[in-house]
């Protein structure tokens, strides 16, 4: 009963290096989610993906790209890493809004990212 | 665009006293509304969830929050901290049903309990 799964939980980045934030769920939920932590702003929504194949930008989609190859996996992917990108990021997931299952996201325990 | 707004950025209380965080939020239908709560180096974990109905939900460790539209509020509260309620709070409004649920976040409330 894993839920969200997130990795790697730490990661140091030099400035220009590309890397991928993993982010797996084993609930079949359709809906999935990435955010960026940032101090005194909450969460922000960067891209979301409605299901395999489907995904668009949120609130702060610049430098991050997104695929959905899969039910279980939603790979945040950073280009070229900027020191502007240093943050904590959290997966989430979530079902199809149903009266069953309503909007409940359900949260990864973050990778929390430095970019030197 | 919806917008939540979380005044307290930081809250002091003495254990075993009682609390309440704000909430304000800004959407013109009623939106669904989120109260999370963040351990220091831990993820988000939902407390408790309005959709619709009873204006007074009840979630986990205590914590209630009523839901008041006429004041676009939900407030968190708990009639007697407990020294492990230190942590982040996070209020959080989503569009509402049918739709992606997409989270627009408050900016944190920072609880420090002291013994």
């Amino acid at each position: 009963n894993a839920g969200v799964t997130q990795t790697p939980k730490f990661q140091v980045l030099k400035t220009g290096q590309s890397m991928t934030l993993q982010c797996a769920q084993d609930m079949n939920h359709e809906y999935m989610s990435w955010y960026r932590q940032d101090p005194g702003m909450g969460l922000r929504l960067i891209h979301y993906s409605v299901g395999a194949g489907i995904t668009d930008q949120g609130e702060v989609p610049n430098g991050y790209n997104v695929s959905r190859s899969t039910t279980e996996d939603f790979p945040l992917r950073l280009l070229s890493a900027a020191p502007s990108q240093t943050s904590v990021y959290f997966c989430a997931s979530s079902p199809r809004p149903s009266a069953l299952a309503k909007n409940i996201q359900y949260f990864g325990a973050g990778t929390r990212l430095s970019v030197l | 665009a919806q917008s939540v707004t979380q005044p307290d950025i930081h809250i002091t209380v003495s254990e075993g006293a009682s609390l309440e965080l704000r909430c304000n939020y800004s959407y013109g239908a009623t939106p669904y509304l989120f109260w999370y709560v963040q351990s220091p180096g831990q993820g988000l974990q939902l407390l408790l969830k309005y959709f619709s109905g009873d204006t007074l939900v009840q979630g986990i460790k205590g914590f209630e929050a009523e839901f008041k539209r006429s004041q676009s509020s939900f407030n968190l509260r708990k009639p007697s901290v407990h020294w492990s309620d230190a942590a982040e709070y996070f209020c959080a409004v989503d569009r509402g049903s049918g739709t992606a649920s997409k989270l627009t976040f408050g900016t944190g409330t920072r609880l420090q309990v002291t013994l």
